[in-house]
C-alpha cells in the first residue's frame, strides 16, 4: 500500500507561483496520482492526474495556471499567476482512490 | 453535466444506523466505478469503499468492515451506503465520488457532501 506525503503548508504571494509536492513512498514511484483542491467549505474538486512519466492531464475547466510535472516518486502541482481564490487545501490521491495525502493548506499572502 | 447529490445525513448515537444515498445523473451511471470518501471536521480526505459497475464487487477500508456496506441500484442511479454500529470517530462530511470511465482511480467528479455526526 503507497503512502503520500505533502508538506502541511504552503505560502506564496499574489501573483506570483507555487509548487506544491506529493511523494510516493518507495516502491511505488511509477504510480499516477491525481490532485485535488479544496477551498473553505466545499466539496473537493479534481484537478489533473499525472503519470510517472510526467504527462498531465487537467480536469473540465481547470484554469492554464495549473499544470502538473513529475520527477521519480514526486509529482508536482505548479500554480502561476496566484489569485485569491487558489487559497485552499490541496489533496493528492493514488492506488485505486484508497489513499490520499495528508493535504497541503496553501495560504495566499 | 454531471451532477452527484448526496443525502440521508444527519445526527445518529453512538450504535445507531443511517443510510446515505448519492442520486447520479448527467452521465451513464451503469459503467462507473463508484466511491465514498469521507473528512472528519478539520480533518483530511479518507477513503470509505468503492464499488463496481455492475455491483458484484466491493472494497472497504479497515475502520469502517464490517459495519458499513456499500451498494448501488443501476436503475435508480443511486449509490448507497448503509452505516451500522456507527462510532463517534465515524463523524465526518460523506462525499460520493466517480473516477474516470473504466478504472477504479482518479475521482473526476464529487458530490457536494453530506454531514454525518454520532453524538449522544
Amino acid at each position: 500500500q503507497p503512502v503520500l506525503t505533502q508538506s502541511s503548508s504552503a505560502s506564496a504571494s499574489l501573483g506570483s507561483s507555487v509548487k506544491l509536492t506529493c511523494t510516493l513512498s518507495s516502491g511505488h514511484s511509477s504510480y499516477i496520482i491525481a490532485w485535488h483542491q479544496q477551498q473553505p467549505g466545499k466539496a473537493p474538486r479534481y484537478l489533473m492526474k499525472i503519470e510517472g512519466s510526467g504527462t498531465y492531464n487537467k480536469g473540465s475547466g481547470v484554469p492554464d495556471r495549473f499544470s502538473g510535472s513529475s520527477s521519480g516518486a514526486d509529482r508536482y502541482l505548479t500554480i502561476s499567476n496566484l489569485q485569491s481564490e487558489d487559497e485552499a487545501d490541496y489533496y493528492c490521491e493514488t492506488r485505486d482512490s484508497r489513499v490520499f495525502g495528508g493535504g497541503t493548506k496553501l495560504t495566499v499572502l | 453535466e454531471v451532477q452527484l447529490v448526496e443525502s440521508g445525513g444527519g445526527l445518529v448515537q453512538p450504535g445507531g444506523s443511517l443510510r446515505l444515498s448519492c442520486a447520479a445523473s448527467g452521465f451513464t451511471f451503469s459503467t462507473y466505478w463508484m466511491h465514498w470518501v469521507r473528512q472528519a471536521p478539520g480533518k483530511g480526505l479518507v477513503w470509505v469503499s468503492r464499488i463496481n459497475s455492475d455491483g458484484s464487487s466491493t472494497s472497504y477500508a479497515d475502520s469502517v468492515k464490517g459495519r458499513f456496506t456499500i451498494s448501488r441500484d443501476n436503475a435508480k442511479n443511486t449509490l448507497y451506503l448503509q452505516m451500522n454500529s456507527l462510532r463517534a470517530e465515524d463523524t465526518a462530511v460523506y462525499y460520493c465520488a466517480r473516477p474516470i470511465v473504466g478504472a477504479k482511480h482518479v475521482l473526476t467528479h464529487w458530490g457536494q457532501g453530506t454531514l454525518v455526526t454520532v453524538s449522544s
